[in-house]
């Protein structure tokens, strides 16, 4: 698509429930990256898929969180069990990978998750 | 490792002043570095970029930056501030365009534009 886009933009989810969260990035951008941004804070990076190379899931808080990226393109960042401290915005962003120019990320508008 | 520090959270000039914007950054490798903008109630943008070509970059807006390896900095300026500036602008860094192309964010400075 034209953007990366994320779905949905906001949600309102109870303690406990598991959410997931979509980002569909730029076509034919290798790299996509989740962050979040949570009330005041900078962009805390969570992980990072590169192609058909293994993610670098080191910025992952806990084992609640994972993400997977099916055939290079979509991904899916799912939270189990979510906490009230997981409340946040979730920011995906892609870019050509290493090798294709390093020319920054375009991010989309990100998902405003809320546990109450 | 990389990391990026941002002096001052909270920057305010009036309109027409000058806007400077610090950021220091920490690299082991020659660093690509980023300017993003966060316009209120919106997603981020790339502002302007330094890929170890002409150290004094242009971006949109009327913004630009100068990469002085000596300093490790790469501060943001615009020689006249504008209403439209305010917003939040977050320096980052990345490892140039090997290895992964994950970016290192600073904790992002507010920028107030006064009447």
């Amino acid at each position: 698509g034209a953007g990366v886009s994320q779905s949905p933009s906001n949600k309102v989810t109870e303690k406990g429930k598991d959410v997931e969260l979509r980002c569909d990035p730029i076509s034919g951008h290798t790299a996509l990256y989740w962050y979040r941004q949570s009330l005041g804070q900078g962009l805390e990076f969570l992980i990072y898929f590169q192609g058909n190379s293994a993610p670098d899931k080191s910025g992952l808080p806990s084992d609640r969180f994972s993400a997977e990226r099916t055939g290079g393109s979509v991904s899916t960042l799912t939270i189990q069990r979510t906490q009230q401290e997981d409340s946040a915005v979730y920011l995906c962003a892609s870019s050509l990978g290493p090798g294709q120019g390093n020319y920054g990320y375009t991010f989309g508008s990100g998902t405003r998750l809320t546990v109450v | 490792a990389q990391s990026v520090t941002q002096l001052g959270s909270h920057v305010s000039v009036s309109e027409g002043a000058l806007v400077l914007l610090r950021c220091n950054y920490s690299s082991s490798v020659p660093p690509y570095l980023f300017w993003y903008v966060q316009y209120p109630n919106q997603g981020l943008q790339l502002l302007l970029k330094y890929t170890s070509a002409a150290t004094l970059v242009k971006g949109i807006n009327g913004f630009e930056a100068e990469f002085k390896k000596s300093e490790t900095s790469f501060h943001l300026t615009k020689p006249s501030a504008h209403m439209s500036d305010a917003a939040e602008y977050f320096c980052a860094v990345s490892e140039g365009d090997t290895n992964a192309g994950k970016s290192t964010f600073g904790d992002g400075t507010t920028l107030t534009v006064k009447p």
